[in-house]
């Protein structure tokens, strides 16, 4: 089935920007979503359809998706944003519709 | 306010079938677009889709679960109901149920999820 592939950890320094890849073939032909989970805390979806962003959650979060590899960008980080970070596709023409990555934990230094 | 909520056994012993309900409110099942997942996550590992179950009953199953997995509602109680047979100590995680957004490829809200383990 179809693998969606994340750095295990990424670390930033707070008001830096941060970046969390999602690799996948061709993954720029899917819409891809993220979202962030807190220890303890169920995930919540922070960009829907590779760009947007669901009410409530900061323009510091945005999202890209092209060729082999999507980015979830989180600017000028704060310490509340430390946490896990899930990428997901759904593909309705798959026997296994939806994929999850294999998460991203970002620590803020 | 759109809610879900978990409700199953904690502990389940090995080869026991696990049934888990996701009770639902601020929205009906039978409303055109309302999907309804079950996702897992063992501890501190990634997240696993396995099923989900449509307004029109039309249903999606994990393919490497597909085999063990059976979900279903009943939308005059507002449940929609996993089964996953065969329990092993793998299956040791947090179950969460998502209501899907109107596209049905995100998942907009979470239950809080509930912990099942497998143990003996």
């Amino acid at each position: 089935s179809y693998v969606l592939t994340q750095p295990p950890s990424v670390s930033v320094a707070p008001g830096r920007t941060a970046r969390i890849s999602c690799g996948g073939s061709n993954i720029g032909n899917n819409i891809v979503h993220w979202y962030q989970q807190k220890p303890g805390q169920a995930p919540v979806l922070v960009v829907f359809d590779d760009s947007d962003r669901p009410s409530g959650i900061p323009e510091r979060f945005s999202g890209s998706n092209s060729g082999n590899t999507a980015t979830l960008t989180i600017s000028r980080v704060e310490a509340g944003d430390e946490g896990d970070y899930y990428c997901q596709v759904w593909d309705a023409g798959s026997d296994h519709p939806c994929v999850f990555g294999t998460g991203t934990k970002v620590t803020v230094l | 306010q759109v809610t879900l909520r978990e409700s199953g056994p904690a502990l389940v012993k090995p080869t026991q079938t696990l049934t888990l309900t996701c009770t639902v409110s601020g929205f009906s099942l039978r409303t055109s677009g309302m999907c309804v997942n079950w996702i897992r996550q063992p501890p501190g590992k990634a997240l696993e889709w396995l099923a989900r179950i449509d307004w029109d009953d039309e249903k999606y199953y994990s393919t490497s679960l597909k085999t063990r997995l059976t979900i279903s509602k009943d939308t005059s109680k507002n449940q929609v109901v996993l089964t996953l047979t065969d329990m092993d100590p793998v299956d040791t995680a947090t179950y969460y149920c998502a209501r899907s957004g109107f596209t049905g490829t995100t998942f907009v809200y979470w239950g809080q999820g509930t912990l099942v383990t497998v143990s003996s």
